[in-house]
């Protein structure tokens, strides 16, 4: 998992709550990522950053917010809006420049009831 | 829109077998292919990468993948099996643009028994 760190590695909520996930790297990549696992489903893009002050909306955005303040932070917020918020949550990183594979960090795995 | 395809959810080997999964793209232009391993409540590891080059890659652990353009494959080999082998294994190809987005299949399960 390299330098790449989420916390906590589980986390439980009750529904109607807003939780933030951590997401730290100290590889120095510019870029950074937000994914969402589902069983079957494969990883889905949530928010993507490639630079800090600036993010773009993946494919799932929707009941979802992240900041990029610092190069090495990029904290995922799951808000109430979240129809199913429960999930396994994955950050990863990539340098320009580069091949462009991913590193990702140990994932954080969301349950709300 | 870039796409892969992994039309296995389980490829079930014995230890010691060659495996093979499968992992079939959809790209305009030339595709940059990875790629990776997940086990149980972790994130991935990156295997392999095809950007350009020799059709046949080598990867981590001693995985390798061959790049066939006519048949718009990428499948991940292993010419013996081990059980410590059995995880999931997801393909990815990057999408187009400056974003360095890749975009994953849905998986496969490989489940290697002793």
């Amino acid at each position: 998992d390299g330098g790449i760190t989420q916390s906590p590695k589980y986390l439980f909520r009750k529904e109607g709550q807003n939780v933030t996930l951590s997401c730290e790297q100290n590889l120095n990549h510019d870029a950074m990522y937000w994914y969402r696992q589902d069983p079957g489903q494969g990883l889905r893009l949530i928010y993507y950053s490639q630079i800090v002050n600036d993010f773009q909306k993946g494919d799932i955005a929707e009941g979802y917010s992240v900041s990029r303040e610092k190069k090495e932070s990029f904290p995922l917020t799951v808000t109430s809006a979240q129809k199913n918020p429960t999930a396994f949550y994955l950050c990863a990183t990539t340098t320009p420049g580069s091949s462009y594979e991913q590193y990702f960090g140990p994932g954080t795995r969301l349950t709300v009831t | 829109a870039q796409s892969v395809a992994q039309p296995e959810d389980q490829v079930n080997v014995a230890e010691g077998n060659p495996l093979t999964v499968k992992c079939t793209y959809s790209v305009s232009g030339n595709p940059y292919l990875f790629w990776y391993v997940q086990y149980p409540n972790r994130g991935l590891q990156f295997l392999l990468k095809y950007i350009t080059g020799d059709n046949l890659v080598k990867g981590s652990y001693g995985f390798e993948a061959e790049f066939n353009k006519s048949q718009t494959s990428f499948h991940l080999k292993k010419p013996s099996a081990l059980v410590s082998d059995s995880a999931l294994y997801f393909c990815a190809v990057r999408d187009g643009g400056a974003t360095n987005k890749l975009i994953f299949g849905t998986g496969t399960l490989l489940a290697v028994q002793p």
